[in-house]
């Protein structure tokens, strides 16, 4: 079974400031799917990045970015010049082939002003 | 970007009647819908997978008879809460995965389900 850990219940950051949220997972899969997902207030889940596990290279969109280490099965996610738009609750999420996705239980993220 | 619609947004219905929840896929094929439960500040859990024209397959936990679920289309899944208690309330979410992006999933925007 996968299992996905975030550590982190709540974390806080400082307007325009970087901010490191944490994810492990378990898996004795070679080929997935790994995902962090933004669940603001309205409760409507926002992709926010996606990665492959066959790619090397970390993905990144704008202002977010991973560090995807295979071996370590870890995924973690950061987020630089922090708005308070940021201010939600973020999931790992791990996807493998045709099956399910499984989440994580959540990191809740205040960005302050 | 694919959208998914989900309805209604929230619901109040009384202990002891069922109250049915729609998930449609508006520009997409949808060949296989999610269902997920949320409690407050908790995590998405699954709770039964579904095909189009085929039964869905539940989570281990998850009582079939209670929550039944039909995905008699490609763009619509419903789920029906049979005889609801006010245990059942929570916040339940859709998501549909088209064929061609296997990986890809969308979130419906979520039901609120209060039973009093």
């Amino acid at each position: 079974a996968q299992t996905v850990t975030q550590s982190q219940p709540e974390m806080s950051v400082q307007e325009a400031e970087t901010v490191t949220l944490s994810c492990t997972y378990d898996t004795s899969e070679s080929n997935y799917y790994l995902f962090w997902y933004k669940q603001p207030p309205s409760r409507q889940m926002i992709l926010v990045i996606r990665q492959e596990a066959y790619k090397q290279q970390n993905a990144t969109e704008n202002r977010f970015s991973v560090n995807f280490q295979k071996a370590a099965k870890s995924f973690s996610l950061k987020i630089s010049d922090s708005q308070l738009g940021d201010t939600a609750m973020y999931f790992c999420a791990f996807h493998r082939g045709n099956n399910d996705m499984r989440f994580g239980a959540g990191t809740r993220l205040t960005v302050k002003p | 970007g694919a959208v998914v619609s989900q309805h209604p947004s929230w619901v109040i219905c009384k202990s002891g009647t069922s109250v049915k929840i729609e998930c449609r896929s508006l520009d997409f094929q949808a060949t296989t819908m999610f269902w997920y439960r949320q409690f407050p500040k908790q995590s998405l859990m699954l709770m039964a997978t579904s095909n189009e024209g085929s039964k869905a397959t539940y989570e281990q936990g998850v009582e079939k008879d209670k929550f039944l679920i039909n995905h008699a289309s490609l763009t619509l899944s419903t789920l029906t809460v049979t005889s609801a208690h006010p245990e059942d309330s929570s916040f339940y979410i859709c998501s549909a995965r088209a064929d061609r992006l296997v990986y890809e999933q969308y979130f419906g925007p979520g039901t609120r389900l209060t039973v009093t």
